[in-house]
């Protein structure tokens, strides 16, 4: 089955304290991206990756790390996690933008909270 | 600043009419607009997408119309149905030839909870 998993689903975390979200694929797709959804303010993206070793920031990228050693991998990293990191966080992989199938497959979420 | 901006939060309609939910746009290099829904609980999933090249896709209940001289797009749900209900957001993406790397960005709304009565 095609899925994006991302792990852990919930994190109840402290200030400071670093952090790793996991986020795997198993499409064999070169695009991957990280989001955040907060209320009023819709999806916004993070940090996004084209291919292994490739990776750009995205609109709200400040406090968040990603890498991309393999394809089917891009976790995101949290430093320093702080409260206003608090967030449900989605990851989504698809082919290249521009290809005829530029649609993004999305992972179920994982809520964070920092307190 | 808000590039993509879906202005209603919230639509409410009745089991077979029409559901029309709207997303304006305010850069000009986006030539790629794609709308996604969400249930609670769940990650977005992929709904209908259109190039800037055209001015409506459809795939069977859904349709996107696209005015690019008003920046706006429009997602027609015909009929709605109560299944339907979930929040809607669409999504932007520069012009694959716009170079350097910002096409790989994709920008959302702020997202449309529709609500469909049975």
């Amino acid at each position: 089955e095609a899925q994006v998993t991302q792990n852990p689903r919930y994190l109840i975390t402290v200030t400071g304290k670093k952090l790793t979200v996991t986020c795997s694929q198993n499409m064999n797709h070169e695009y991957m991206s990280w989001y955040r959804q907060d209320p009023g303010l819709g999806l916004r993206q993070i940090y996004y990756s084209m291919n292994v070793e490739v990776t750009d920031k995205g609109d709200v990228p400040e406090g968040y790390k990603v890498s991309r050693k393999e394809k089917r991998n891009f976790p995101l990293i949290l430093e320093s996690p702080s409260p206003n990191q608090t967030s449900l966080y989605f990851c989504a992989s698809s082919l290249l933008p521009g290809t005829k199938s530029y649609e993004q497959y999305f992972g179920p979420g994982t809520r964070l909270t920092v307190t | 600043d808000q590039q993509v901006k879906q202005n209603s939060p919230s639509l409410s309609v009745q089991e077979g009419r029409i559901s029309i939910l709207n997303c304006d746009y305010t850069n000009s290099m986006f030539d790629y607009f794609l709308w996604y829904k969400k249930y609670p609980a769940e990650g977005p999933t992929f709904l209908i997408s259109i190039s800037s090249i055209k001015d409506k896709n459809e795939d069977g209940r859904f349709t996107v119309f696209l005015n690019k001289s008003a920046k706006h797009l429009s997602l027609h749900i015909v009929p709605s149905q109560p299944g339907d209900s979930a929040v809607y957001f669409c999504a932007a993406s520069p012009s694959f030839n716009a170079g350097g790397t910002s096409y790989g960005k994709l920008t959302f709304g702020q997202g449309t909870i529709l609500t469909v009565h049975p």
